[in-house]
């Protein structure tokens, strides 16, 4: 079973800090990587994509990620509090007809 | 405005009462992808469809049933609606252009208990 794993948190960070959100995945051949966010008891919403090793910045969001080292993370600079919501860390899976499996989230809550 | 839409989005029914939870997509994508989510479990695949007539089973397909007659359209059907599949359901759409692993699009949630 391919899995994605993620501290489930909570992550309390200070407003306008730099929240650092982890991934770890199990599957060497996975080559896309996603990063959602989801507010309680609304639908998941795409923050990032990546797919080479490195980093990838869209305004305030960096995704990095290592496949050597099989893991992505997600760093948000100067955090708001509206960032407060759960993070979902996905990772294709290609020897499973390429779904995509989600880890459980990590919790990030932005303290004012 | 592109789009997944799903109904209903709330629904509290009884055991064994079959239901049909619809869902529908206005952007042409070839995937279409139903999960649940619970605490502490995260987001776990149902079932999936890669275009018309084509479905597969996710990780955890016991109790649903869906069909793909339309692009547009995939509803997942409980036959018989047991309490162990009280959750917020997300149906998710995406294009296949990039492969499997392009955005996912993810309709509103449908809350449903049962009783």
């Amino acid at each position: 079973q391919k899995e994605v794993e993620q501290n489930s948190g909570p992550l309390s960070v200070p407003e306008g800090a730099i929240a650092s959100l982890n991934c770890t995945y199990s599957d060497r051949g996975s080559q896309s990587f996603f990063w959602y966010r989801q507010y309680s008891g609304k639908s998941p919403e795409l923050i990032m994509f990546i797919y080479s090793n490195g980093d990838k910045e869209d305004g305030r969001f960096t995704a990095q990620l290592n496949k050597a080292s099989q893991y992505v993370s997600l760093l948000i600079r100067d955090s708001q509090p509206s960032d407060s919501a759960t993070y979902l860390c996905a990772v294709n899976a290609p020897f499973s007809d390429d779904k995509i499996i989600f880890g459980k989230g990590t919790r990030l809550h932005i303290l004012p | 405005e592109a789009q997944v839409t799903q109904n209903p989005r709330y629904l509290i029914t009884v055991t064994g009462k079959k239901l049909t939870v619809t869902c529908s997509q206005n952007m042409n994508h070839e995937y279409m992808s139903w999960y649940r989510q619970d605490p502490g479990l995260g987001l776990r695949q149902i079932y999936y469809s890669m275009n018309v007539e084509v479905t597969d089973k996710g990780d955890v397909p016991e109790g649903y049933k869906v069909s793909r007659k339309e692009k547009r359209n995939f509803p997942l059907i409980l036959e018989s609606p047991s309490p162990n599949q009280t959750s917020l359901y997300f149906c998710a759409s995406s294009s296949l252009a990039g492969g499997l692993t392009d955005t996912q699009y993810f309709g509103p949630g449908t809350r449903l208990t049962v009783l």
